[in-house]
């Protein structure tokens, strides 16, 4: 399985812009790069996924390197309810297994 | 129902006594998903039905373990004698047809003493 590193742990301001990163340097051509996002004491959430080019959605963009090797999640303006562990995952399209199997994440912290 | 169930929400056991979890899929949505989580660590994968298919059962930790489900509806995971080990939240997830998102449940809590 093609796997991601990111960092432990982030801080961030409210209301200023979050970046956090992902690596995937072994990101195959039919790998998507998936963000989910678990609050304490419930599931995950998606949050936003994509192949090559950037993406935007409600909750968050998402920007993809040119080589694919690395993306980053942008969150405009944290609030303290985007406080969780932020997971990049890779699966490929087809993918019979489809497991989707979580690393450690990143846990963003908050601070008013 | 608007979003994935799973119940009960919480549950302790004492070692040795089987124990069943429930998953209500979104409707409609072909693939389910279980998977456990130990304090503070990300998702283990166990499990993955995908309609009529036969499941893929690659991620069960030991033969104590195994799941059922009815069609594209629910799905029950069943732990045999159970061990402190199995002590975990227990995530269920289900996925529409086109796929690639998956919607979680918010899990059962199971610890066992």
């Amino acid at each position: 399985d093609a796997k991601t590193t990111q960092p432990n742990s982030m801080e961030s301001n409210e209301e200023e812009p979050v970046h956090l990163p992902c690596n995937h340097s072994t990101i195959s051509g039919t790998d998507y790069i998936h963000w989910y996002r678990q609050l304490p004491s419930q599931g995950p959430e998606y949050v936003i996924h994509g192949l090559t080019s950037n993406v935007n959605n409600r909750m968050a963009s998402l920007a993809i390197a040119e080589d694919r090797k690395s993306s980053t999640l942008i969150l405009h303006r944290a609030t303290l309810r985007d406080a969780a562990v932020y997971y990049c995952i890779l699966e490929a399209r087809g993918d019979a297994g489809n497991m989707l199997t979580f690393g450690g994440g990143t846990r963003l912290m908050v601070k008013p | 129902g608007a979003g994935v169930s799973q119940s009960p929400s919480n549950k302790v056991t004492e070692k040795g006594k089987d124990v069943e979890l429930r998953c209500d899929p979104i409707s409609g949505h072909t693939a389910l998903y279980w998977y456990r989580q130990r304090l503070g660590q990300g998702l283990e994968f166990l499990i993955y039905f995908q309609g009529n298919s036969a499941p893929d059962k690659s991620g069960l930790p030991s033969d104590r373990f195994s799941a059922e489900r009815t069609g594209e509806s629910v799905s029950t995971l069943t732990i045999q004698r159970t061990q402190q080990e199995d002590s975990a939240v227990y995530l269920c997830a289900s996925s529409p047809p086109w796929g690639l998102y998956r919607v979680f449940g918010q899990g059962t809590r199971l610890t066992v003493v």
